[in-house]
């Protein structure tokens, strides 16, 4: 089945510097990659995905890109804020619309 | 909006009780899905649905099991519970698509 692995476990930055959360999977018939963004005592939040067909997405401070060649894809948050820090996780599909997820990086902005 | 919502935030069992978690959807999704999520292992799944009446195993079934009698509505039961499932619980919902929406969880202990 898939695998998918996320490093760093743990990332702490100042505020407005860029954090950077790498992910890799082993499927390579795997084609969404989404990741969540989960605060303390809050459910997980979608907050930006790609397909496989697609090498980068961009929403605001927030970007996503994928290397289907290398099987890695990675989270970027530019100009990070204090309201950025959470639990952070990445997932890929394994069929039948099921995600596997990373183990989480835990964010911490400090001011 | 997705709206997802989970029968109970806190639950207290004890060691061999039937415990129920219930979790209902309004946006008419197919899926469904259960997941336990413990520190440092992420979010992992233990079984789905996507259709009424249907469920598959997902990672981690064993001493679980599930039922979905209605398209809006999906139970997670566990038919002797155990210390050792003790955990927030996390259910979610999504559309062929793989876009997932969570619950707000269920954090069970079992005493």
């Amino acid at each position: 089945g898939e695998n998918v692995e996320q490093h760093p476990s743990t990332l702490s930055v100042q505020e407005g510097d860029s954090a950077v959360i790498k992910c890799t999977y082993s499927d390579s018939a795997s084609n969404y990659f989404p990741w969540y963004k989960q605060e303390l005592g809050k459910r997980p939040q979608l907050i930006i995905d790609i397909r496989s067909n697609v090498g980068e997405k961009k929403d605001q401070r927030i970007a996503v890109t994928l290397n289907k060649t290398a099987k890695h894809f990675s989270l970027h948050i530019t100009e990070t804020q204090p309201e950025d820090s959470a639990v952070y996780f990445c997932a890929a599909t394994t069929g039948y619309s099921t995600l596997t997820f990373g183990k989480g990086t835990m964010l911490l902005v400090s001011p | 909006d997705v709206k997802v919502t989970q029968s109970s935030r806190y639950l207290v069992k004890r060691t061999g009780e039937k415990v129920f978690l219930e979790c209902v959807q309004d946006m008419d999704h197919e899926n469904m899905f259960w997941y336990r999520q413990d520190p440092g292992l992420g979010l992992r799944l233990i079984y789905f649905s996507y259709d009424v009446k249907m469920k598959e195993k997902g990672d981690i079934p064993e001493g679980y099991s599930v039922s979905r009698e209605k398209k809006e509505r999906f139970s997670l039961i566990l038919e002797s519970a155990s210390t050792n499932q003790t955990s927030m619980y996390l259910c979610a919902t999504g559309t062929s698509g793989y876009e997932q929406y969570f619950g707000p969880g269920t954090r069970l202990t079992v005493t």
